[in-house]
């Protein structure tokens, strides 16, 4: 099974700055790799999918890059409404699917 | 619109069983894969088990290979978790999700395990 570890575990930032999130993969999952963001109460929404591509409706702010084993979600200028749980997940040799354990991004 | 709705969630005794549904419009469903993911209140996301668009993939998370079944009925629009043999552990929120990339998922359903 892919194990994927993301770090930070928590990232404290302020309105206005730039977020850089990380997710690395126990072995290559080619581009198959996907960001969600989920807020208390709500489900997760998807916002990045196959490492680089943003999902319906998602604001330009939020962007994916990498491959193999290495990818980074960045929010080029954090909103309010960006603080909340962060996951990552692989879909590379599904089944089984696997998720990070998530980054916490609050407000600092 | 996309809509996922889950249900049958509920109490239920360790060794039990439960039937969770989720009625899914707006799409073609027969197109997509789906999956079933569980979160306990406060954890992280766990997938448990996914099924193809004609029932030939199926996969399960090791903690519950041998206990859940998944099936869907695409005349129905419909995507289900049959769980046998439940345990503490399985206490969480259920959520059905579509496609490949896990695009739209549902509310969830909560499932409380406990005597």
């Amino acid at each position: 099974e892919i194990v994927l570890t993301q770090s930070p575990a928590t990232l404290s930032l302020s309105p206005g700055e730039r977020a850089t999130l990380s997710c690395r993969a126990s072995q290559s999952v080619s581009r198959y790799l996907a960001w969600y963001q989920q807020k208390l109460g709500q489900a997760p929404r998807l916002l990045i999918y196959d490492a680089s591509n943003r999902a319906t409706g998602i604001p330009a702010r939020f962007s994916g890059s990498g491959s193999g084993t290495d990818f980074t979600l960045t929010i080029s200028s954090l909103e309010p409404e960006d603080f909340a749980v962060y996951y990552c997940q692989q879909r590379s040799n599904w089944p089984p699917i696997t998720f990070g354990q998530g980054t916490r991004l609050e407000i600092k | 619109e996309v809509q996922l709705v889950e249900s049958g969630g509920g109490l239920v005794q360790p060794g039990r069983s439960l039937r969770l549904s989720c009625a899914a419009s707006g799409f073609t469903f027969d197109d997509y894969a789906m999956h079933w993911v569980r979160q306990v209140p406060g954890k992280g996301l766990e997938w448990v088990s996914g099924i193809n668009w004609n029932s030939g993939t199926i996969g399960y998370a090791d903690a519950v290979k041998g206990r859940f079944t998944i099936s869907r009925d695409n005349a129905k629009n419909s995507l289900y978790l049959q769980m046998n043999g439940l345990r503490a552990e399985d206490t969480a929120l259920y959520y059905c999700a579509k496609g490949p990339s896990l695009d739209y998922w549902g509310q969830g359903t909560l499932v409380t395990v406990s005597s």
